[in-house]
């Protein structure tokens, strides 16, 4: 069974930067993954940030970007703002199938 | 504005059957892919399958396969998620959401439907 796996937790200073990861338990993700990143927050449907990697949707603040870093996706927040603390969750693509890593609690403090 | 309206929230005994619309507004419905997914209480996202609105053609996620049924009624721009033989574990939040582009998912999101398993 495919397993897309997240740091469970990190914690960020106001104005910091941060880099979330997702990796695949099939090796190195690549763009035929189709890496999206999903922000939620409590009691809230999950909204979609990223996807195709680098791709922002056009209500996502350009202080969140996306790459591919060390065989894994990665989500960048650089200038990160106290309404960033949320859950974050990636999805890749495994051929007509879709799987969602375990998520990143991220605190901002 | 694109909508995605999903029925309310439903009991269920273990061992029945769950169906939950998903009714989609200010778009071509056969235009966006719908895909499904669900999260138990406090817990992560879970994909479940999707539908290619435009011919029906469906895919599951393994976990699944021998237990969800997603069906679409072009007429009313409304798909369905069907989930059978229910467990305590199937208690959770069922999502809609759209995809509109090749490897783009999620545009937009319905609202939640709470199931709750329990004798």
């Amino acid at each position: 069974q495919t397993v897309v796996t997240q740091e469970p937790s990190l914690t960020v200073s106001p104005g910091g930067t941060i880099t979330l990861t997702c990796a695949s338990s099939t090796g190195a993700v690549t763009s035929g993954y189709y890496p999206n990143w999903f922000q939620q927050k409590p009691g809230q449907a999950p909204r979609a940030l990223i996807y195709d990697i680098t791709t922002r949707h056009s209500w996502t603040p350009a202080r969140f970007s996306g790459s591919l870093l060390g065989g894994k996706a990665a989500l960048t927040l650089s200038g990160v703002q106290p309404e960033d603390e949320a859950e974050y969750y990636c999805l890749l693509y495994y051929g007509g199938a879709w799987v969602f890593g375990g998520g990143t609690k991220l605190t901002v403090l | 504005q694109v909508q995605l309206v999903q029925s309310g929230a439903d009991v269920k005994k273990p061992g029945a059957s769950v169906r939950v619309s998903c009714k989609a507004s200010g778009y071509t419905f056969t235009s966006h892919n719908i895909h499904w997914m669900r999260q138990a209480p406090g817990q992560r996202l879970e994909w479940m399958g999707w539908m290619h609105t435009g011919n029906g053609d469906t895919q599951y996620s393994q976990k699944f396969q021998d237990r969800v049924t997603i069906t679409r009624d072009t007429s009313a721009s409304t798909a369905y998620m069907e989930l059978s033989s229910l467990t305590s574990e199937d208690t959770a939040v069922y999502y809609c959401a759209t995809q509109e582009v090749y490897g783009r998912v999620g545009d937009y999101w319905g609202q939640g439907t709470l199931v709750t398993v329990s004798s």
